[in-house]
């Protein structure tokens, strides 16, 4: 079965850094997010991406935050001046594109910034 | 704000009982997902709801949206080691097409 896969699986940073988390979602899906989730807490919405441009995003994907689809196939997330409290797995999900289907979510990168 | 919420927040079960999780929206729902997510693993999807008053099953889990479209519940018998987890409901974000809204979760932990 197809499935999303990210790297890394676990990102060491410092405060202030850059870091990119990188997603290949499934490869005929059109709807792509990132999602994170704190240590035991629920799942956040960050932000939605289709045709080349973000859908939707909240309130903590704030200028800090950015989206790419460098190429037909991989989905970043760029982190900007990495903070302690972005310390959180980040899942990247896809889904088929009809309205609300189910997401399929990656295993996740976990991010810890020291 | 929309509010997706769900009760327990923990539940600890022996092996062979049942059990029910409960979510609830402060807004009504188009439909409502169900996603569990393994110890160190990722949400993995179960279910989507999307009549009122439908019910689903899935061999030992039973699933289940409210007249109202506000609530959902999910309902697993005999409970097995497997079942351990975290069980989400999500519904879509008031007036948005993208994002799911998840609650908070029922962790499940099982004693054999």
């Amino acid at each position: 079965e197809p499935e999303v896969t990210q790297t890394p699986s676990h990102q060491v940073t410092q405060m202030g850094q850059e870091v990119i988390l990188r997603c290949v979602p499934i490869s005929n899906h059109l709807y792509f997010y990132w999602y994170r989730q704190i240590l035991g807490q629920k799942v956040e919405f960050l932000v939605s991406f289709y045709n080349n441009e973000i859908s939707e995003k909240s309130e903590i994907f704030d200028d800090q935050f950015s989206v790419e689809r460098p190429d037909g196939s991989n989905f970043t997330l760029k982190i900007r001046s990495t903070k302690l409290e972005d310390s959180a797995m980040y899942f990247c999900a896809s889904s088929s594109g009809t309205s609300h289907s189910p997401l399929h979510f990656g295993n996740g990168t976990r991010l810890t910034v020291t | 704000g929309q509010q997706v919420m769900q009760i327990p927040q923990y539940q600890h079960v022996q092996e062979g009982e049942d059990f029910t999780t409960y979510c609830n929206s402060s807004t009504t729902l188009s439909n409502i997902q169900w996603y569990k997510q393994r110890p160190g693993g990722h949400p993995v999807f179960l279910i989507q709801l999307v009549k009122s008053g439908e019910v689903k099953k899935q061999k030992r889990l039973t699933f289940q949206f409210g007249e109202a479209k506000k609530n959902s519940s999910l309902h697993i018998t005999a409970t097995q080691t497997t079942d351990v987890g975290t069980y989400f409901c999500a519904g879509p974000g008031q007036n948005s097409w993208g994002k799911l809204q998840f609650g908070a979760g029922t962790q499940v932990v099982v004693t054999p």
